[in-house]
């Protein structure tokens, strides 16, 4: 069935340094693709979102980058911080009897001072 | 003040037992929905209501129950608890073309 999941679920890097979180998804006809950031004790918020019209979207210190050709998601975090440590999820948002959005398994970002 | 705050926020109970976890929001958003978070398994829909006469049922609502009292109020029922529904369940609401969804603090359950 269709499926939005994550190639790794841990990932450790450097404070200071860039960070690279994937996701592949295989539902063709989803129209956005979400990502979120789980902090411990806490709900998942909000961090950016993209359209399937579009290949790159570029918020604060972070970047989504689209490639329909793969299916294929990312979450670029530049300059990481302490403060970026949590659980990220990407969603996408797909249409199958009503407009709901469809959530990988998540990756856990721990940062090494 | 948060704009969507679930009550409880931890609640143990035992084996038969029926309990409520209720959802308010302040967001005005029409569509709101209940999951279910568990390790290892990210999260599940359990209910999805787009306003307050639609209710739709998500890919796990066996065991659960939802009432949609207002736009502003969507509670999850467990009308006999059982120890496999021990997990977090986090409620939600959600607007745009995008389907961006905010959500509560959660609820942690543990059934024992």
């Amino acid at each position: 069935g269709e499926n939005v999941g994550l190639h790794l679920p841990t990932l450790s890097v450097q404070e200071g340094d860039n960070s690279i979180i994937n996701c592949a998804y295989s539902n063709s006809a989803s129209d956005y693709f979400i990502w979120y950031k789980q902090e411990s004790g806490k709900g998942p918020q909000f961090i950016i979102d993209i359209r399937s019209n579009m290949d790159k979207r570029q918020g604060q210190r972070v970047t989504v980058l689209l490639n329909k050709t793969v299916k294929h998601l990312s979450l670029q975090i530049a300059a990481t911080q302490p403060g970026d440590s949590a659980v990220y999820f990407c969603a996408e948002n797909t249409y199958q009897g009503a407009q709901k959005l469809v959530f990988g398994q998540g990756t856990r970002l721990t940062i090494n001072p | 003040d948060a704009d969507v705050t679930q009550t409880p926020r931890n609640r143990i109970t035992k084996t038969g037992k029926r309990i409520m976890l209720e959802c308010s929001q302040t967001k005005g958003h029409d569509r709101m929905y209940w999951y279910r978070q568990d390790p290892g398994l990210g999260l599940r829909l359990i209910y999805y209501s787009f306003d307050v006469k639609d209710i739709n049922k998500g890919e796990i609502s066996d065991g659960y129950s939802v009432s949609r009292q207002a736009q502003a109020k969507f509670s999850l029922s467990l009308e006999s608890a059982i120890p496999n529904q021990t997990a977090l369940y986090f409620c939600a609401t959600g607007e745009g073309p995008s389907e961006t969804q905010y959500f509560g603090p959660g609820t942690r359950l543990l059934v024992l």
